[in-house]
């Protein structure tokens, strides 16, 4: 069965540094790898996807991920963070149409 | 370009009563998603519907129904309501395709008292 984990429930870091949220996979054949932002009392944004290709994903507000095949990771990443990128991070794997959730991570930026 | 638009923002009802969501997906999209996001359960897939069809279905029980309309425009149903199905309800929609993202409305937060 397909799964993604993202290992830490928050992620803490000061505005202006470099910020990575951690998503591994599981999965047979090749994967259709999301991320998505939710704000409080909102829906999932669309960040960005990694279906073939480069490995280096680029999305939008400045995100990005890496895909390692290896390692089997996901990982967002956005070379400085604001104080606004604070909000509540998925990673996601699509599976016979529908999207498998990892459990979701924290971002907080303080200033 | 509209969003993915739900309906209502807001429900309350109590337990054994039945509750309707609607959703609208993004003008030329065909697939319209459902997920309940509970406190506590993370994000579940509840159905996919395609062209009218239902594609697959999540591991919920069968009072959780819904069906798409030939205008693409879905609903969701949840009969003999309980507690447990207080949750936020988000709808999303995509293009055909496998490999499209999935794009989401702000949800229909369902309290059950």
């Amino acid at each position: 069965a397909q799964s993604v984990a993202q290992p830490e429930d928050q992620v803490n870091v000061a505005e202006g540094n470099p910020l990575t949220v951690k998503c591994t996979y599981s999965v047979s054949g090749n994967p259709y790898l999301f991320w998505y932002v939710q704000y409080p009392n909102r829906g999932l944004q669309f960040l960005l996807k990694y279906i073939t290709g480069d490995n280096l994903v680029k999305g939008s507000y400045g995100f990005e991920a890496e895909f390692n095949k290896s390692q089997t990771s996901f990982h967002l990443k956005k070379p400085s963070a604001l104080v606004s990128d604070s909000a509540l991070y998925f990673c996601a794997v699509r599976d016979v149409g529908k999207l498998i959730f990892g459990q979701g991570t924290t971002l907080q930026v303080k200033p | 370009e509209a969003g993915v638009t739900q309906s209502p923002t807001h429900l309350i009802k109590t337990r054994g009563q039945q509750a309707t969501l609607r959703c609208s997906p993004i003008s030329g999209h065909t697939s319209v998603y459902w997920y309940q996001q509970a406190l506590g359960l993370g994000l579940q897939f509840l159905l996919w519907y395609d062209e009218g069809e239902e594609r697959n279905r999540g591991n919920f029980p069968p009072r959780f129904s819904g069906r798409q309309f030939p205008n693409y425009s879905s609903e969701l149903n949840v009969n003999a309501l309980e507690l447990e199905d207080s949750a936020l309800y988000l709808c999303a929609s995509s293009l055909k395709y496998s490999n499209q993202p999935q794009h989401f409305g702000d949800g229909t937060r369902l309290s059950i008292l």
